[in-house]
């Protein structure tokens, strides 16, 4: 059974980056893309972008390129999300899914911007 | 970047009555490889995206055969036979070419 845990809740200042893990377990993690979505408070969710596990190539949505960076590291099985310049809008829970269908979801991570 | 529109955003339901929920797209979401990239997920209360409906009408691994994914090209419905009460929370349809895009959602609660 797949199964994504996240690490835990972050508080930044403004300025600052943030870096949230997602372990994998119950698949060949380098078999299948892992995707990136937040969702502010009360708000729909947003794309961020995706990582092959497999050969590290990615897309990121325009709206956070050159801000967001993916990266996996196989030996853990461990997909990380890392967002730089942060501002108070930042503020979401952060999940993980898995494969293209987001067929699986992590439990979130919220991160918190506030000066 | 495409649009993608829900409606209605609220929706009151009846327990045991059936719900429908719309989804459309501004633009078609056929892709080159012949298949139609429309994902629903169901959100409950203080939990993680459930998806619920893949590739329009492919329910995913255990989700109840009340729901059912229907339409083509930039037009989508999903339908709940008969509502329960685990139903309650909001649901998002999605675009799954490149750049995904997320629907507003559509919140269902009981009457």
């Amino acid at each position: 059974q797949v199964h994504l845990v996240q690490s835990g809740a972050e508080v930044k200042k403004p300025g600052a980056s943030v870096k949230v893990s997602c372990k994998a377990s119950g698949y060949t993690f380098t078999s299948f893309p892992m995707h990136w979505v937040r969702q502010a408070p009360g708000q729909s969710l947003e794309w961020m972008g995706r990582i092959n596990a497999g050969n590290g190539d990615t897309i990121y949505s325009e709206r956070f390129q050159g801000r967001v960076t993916l990266t996996t590291d196989t030996s853990a099985n461990t997909a990380y999300m890392e967002l730089n310049s942060l501002r108070s809008d930042d503020t979401a829970v952060y999940y993980c899914a898995y494969r293209s269908g987001l067929d699986c979801w992590g439990q979130g991570t919220l991160v918190t911007v506030s000066s | 970047d495409a649009v993608v529109t829900q409606s209605p955003l609220s929706l009151p339901v009846t327990l045991g009555q059936p719900a429908s929920i719309s989804c459309r797209s501004s633009q078609s979401l056929v892709y080159s490889d012949g298949n139609t990239y429309l994902n629903w997920f169901q959100q409950r209360p203080g939990q993680p995206p459930r998806r619920l409906i893949y590739k329009v009408s492919n329910r995913g691994s255990g989700v109840p055969d009340r729901f059912s994914g229907s339409g083509s090209g930039t037009d989508f419905t999903l339908q709940i036979s008969r509502v329960e009460a685990e139903d309650v929370g909001v649901y998002y349809c999605m675009q799954g070419i490149y750049p995904f895009i997320f629907g507003p959602g559509t919140r269902v609660d009981i009457k």
